[in-house]
């Protein structure tokens, strides 16, 4: 299965401290995307990066691809309370990626403490 | 501006009576996805349309089945749910295939089985 795990399974720091997760998957990949899921409600796509890309910025976020590791972490800086969430990476595959679809981990669950 | 609409947020089922969440879409894309999703457990897809052609996961059990009668609407029916079924189910769209797009997806409507 290409299912990604993500690391640690849950994380709680103080706000304003970086926030790092990671991602492991198995086989090869054309993009990996992360995804927020706050308690109760649907996901939300944060960032894509595409299997030729190392790193990639959005805002507070920052994202790096080790394709030789087949690994990907999520750095968050400066955390506030509101960023407490769950947060999935998810991968397609590269054998022609049937419509889209992606291979979800089991999620980080953040908490941010004011 | 909602663009993946699921109703009922929250619904309340008894054991082995019929249940039809229903998604609605107002971004015309034309891959529509249901995944079931478990207490701290990665989104599980159930299936997918590519415009009207179904797509089933081989491990969806044929208790589920989903109707997409048009672009903008997909159903999930739920023929006899069981205690095991209770959970989150989220609807996601996709624009085009090949998995280099986000998805966007609903709120989820969270199954109670009684």
């Amino acid at each position: 299965s290409q299912q990604g795990e993500e690391d640690p399974q849950a994380l709680s720091i103080q706000e304003g401290e970086n926030a790092t997760m990671n991602c492991s998957y198995k086989t090869s990949i054309n993009n990996l995307q992360w995804y927020r899921q706050n308690s109760g409600r649907g996901l939300v796509h944060l960032i894509l990066i595409r299997s030729n890309e190392r790193e990639k910025h959005s805002g507070r976020l920052r994202v790096t691809l080790d394709t030789s590791k087949k690994s990907s972490s999520l750095l968050i800086t400066a955390s506030r309370a509101a960023d407490t969430a769950s947060y999935f990476c998810a991968t397609d595959d590269d054998r022609g990626s049937t419509l889209g679809r992606l291979y979800f981990g089991r999620g980080t669950q953040l908490t941010v403490w004011p | 501006d909602a663009m993946v609409i699921q109703n009922p947020r929250y619904q309340v089922t008894q054991f082995g009576k019929p249940v039809t969440l229903s998604c609605s879409q107002t971004l015309n894309h034309n891959v529509m996805y249901w995944y079931q999703q478990k207490s701290s457990q990665a989104p599980k897809l159930l299936f997918h349309y590519y415009d009207k052609d179904f797509n089933n996961e081989a491990d969806t059990p044929d208790n589920f089945q989903s109707r997409r009668p048009n672009t903008s609407f997909c159903f999930l029916d739920i023929r006899s749910p069981g205690l095991g079924d209770a959970a989150m189910y989220l609807c996601a769209t996709v624009r085009g295939v090949g998995g280099y797009n986000e998805q966007f997806f609903g709120p989820g409507t969270r199954l109670t089985v009684l």
